[in-house]
């Protein structure tokens, strides 16, 4: 079965600075994909960046980008130039796309905080 | 476009009674998912629906059940409730073949 371990519980950055959340997994698979949801006090789930495994170039949107380490199973996600709206539990999550089925397996989250 | 539409936003139950949660998707999405977000944790799948079927099911038991509606809008169903049963419940729907989902609100039960 596959896991998702977030080890850092909590983080916080001052605005403008650079932070990295880490994310680590567990699976067997070859092919899949990996996502970073952020989830503000609001509780909706945004999608913040999706990586596919079989792409080797680590995927970027604007202020995020991820780095992709496959044989280490590792999937950290950078924020750039933090801003206070950034605030918000950020999720990693796996997800095997099997045919009829695309279920998401989350990690525990890490609240960032960003200071003014 | 509305986006993944849940209600009620929050819900206090009392313990052995029985709650319906309703969750509309996103405009030209036909695949709902429901997760349960315990405090402090990451959302844990329940089950999926496609088609007014059941394709998927996560390690919950018999107490949880759905429903998918032919307009694609789903319910879930928790029967006998325990108060370990209070969680975040989140509603996600997609096209079916895409991997990215967008999600609700969530609906906050509280089992007293």
């Amino acid at each position: 079965a596959q896991t998702v371990t977030q080890s850092q519980p909590e983080m916080s950055v001052q605005e403008a600075e650079t932070v990295t959340l880490s994310c680590t997994y567990d699976t067997s698979e070859n092919n899949y994909y990996l996502f970073w949801y952020k989830q503000p006090p609001s509780r909706q789930m945004i999608l913040v960046i999706r990586q596919e495994a079989y792409k080797q170039q680590n995927a970027t949107e604007n202020r995020f980008s991820v780095n992709f380490q496959k044989a280490a199973k590792s999937f950290s996600l950078k924020i750039s130039d933090s801003q206070l709206g950034d605030t918000a539990m950020y999720f990693c999550a796996f997800m095997k796309p099997l045919p009829g089925t695309y279920k998401y397996i989350f990690g525990t989250g890490t609240r960032l905080k960003v200071l003014a | 476009d509305a986006g993944v539409t849940q209600s009620p936003t929050h819900l206090i139950k009392t313990r052995g009674q029985q709650v319906t949660l309703r969750c509309s998707p996103k405009s030209g999405h036909d695949t709902v998912s429901w997760y349960q977000q315990a405090l402090g944790q990451g959302p844990q799948f329940i089950f999926q629906y496609y088609e007014e079927e059941e394709r998927q099911r996560g390690n919950f038991p018999d107490r949880f059940s759905g429903h998918q509606f032919p307009n694609y809008s789903s319910e879930l169903n928790v029967n006998a409730l325990l108060l370990g049963d209070s969680a975040l419940y989140l509603c996600a729907s997609n096209r079916d073949t895409n991997t990215e989902a967008f999600f609700g609100q969530g609906t906050r039960l509280t089992v007293v």
